[in-house]
């Protein structure tokens, strides 16, 4: 059972572009809501996170948008840049007393000069 | 402050093997948390051990096992290999005393599985 559902599966923008990347999940006990960033070779290295209490969060050209009816989380890469080409990962945690995240299966972000 | 240490990077072993992968969490973690990564099925949860017990357990057979030193240092143990765990094996460490905390992850085992 995929509890984190994200899309699209790959993206290609150019360069100044707007990159977004969509994430639905299904059980209403997650709380926080964070963002990795994984390039080849290296581990994720979380990027921004949220929590249900505020609808969007903005951290320099990254803004996480959160819709808690909808139960819908996106990023938006704003003035993508080529060193923005990564895969990035939507994840969910919830509380009761363990770290563990449940992942989207990923989005791979290109952006073209 | 060094960062997540993994050992060994790169591992290649035949089915019916067992293998032990090694985790260095940050100085003064103690949360260190496994995931397993394959291009089909992403990035899934393993276990998490915090203070040398396991916290939790993620949907994988009994020969996925681990454990946590007094260090915090962790080992998880994958015995009679099949060739579908070949994978990233990727450990996360953090404080482990506030929900929600940042976790940072190690750079991964690549274990291959002929």
């Amino acid at each position: 059972q995929q509890q984190v559902k994200q899309s699209p599966q790959s993206l290609i923008v150019q360069k100044g572009g707007i990159s977004i990347i969509n994430c639905a999940y299904e059980n209403t006990a997650f709380d926080y809501f964070p963002w990795y960033q994984q390039f080849p070779g290296k581990g994720p290295a979380l990027l921004i996170a949220i929590r249900p209490d505020v609808s969007e969060k903005k951290e320099g050209r990254f803004t996480i948008s959160f819709n808690k009816s909808a139960k819908q989380f996106s990023l938006h890469i704003m003035d993508s840049q080529p060193g923005d080409s990564a895969t990035y990962f939507c994840a969910a945690t919830q509380q009761g007393g363990s770290e563990k995240l449940v992942f989207g299966k990923g989005t791979k972000l290109t952006v073209n000069p | 402050k060094a960062g997540v240490t993994q050992t060994p990077r790169y591992l290649i072993k035949t089915r019916g093997q067992q293998v032990t992968l090694s985790c260095s969490p940050i100085s003064g973690h103690r949360s260190v948390s496994w995931y397993q990564q394959t291009p089909g099925q992403g990035l899934q949860f393993l276990f998490e051990y915090f203070s040398e017990t396991q916290r939790n357990k993620g949907n994988f057979p009994g020969r996925f096992s681990g454990r946590q030193f007094s260090n915090s240092r962790s080992e998880m143990n994958v015995s009679t290999l099949e060739l579908g765990d070949s994978a990233l094996y990727l450990c996360a460490s953090s404080l482990g005393t506030t929900h929600g905390e940042t976790q940072y992850f190690g750079p991964g085992t690549r274990l291959l599985v002929l």
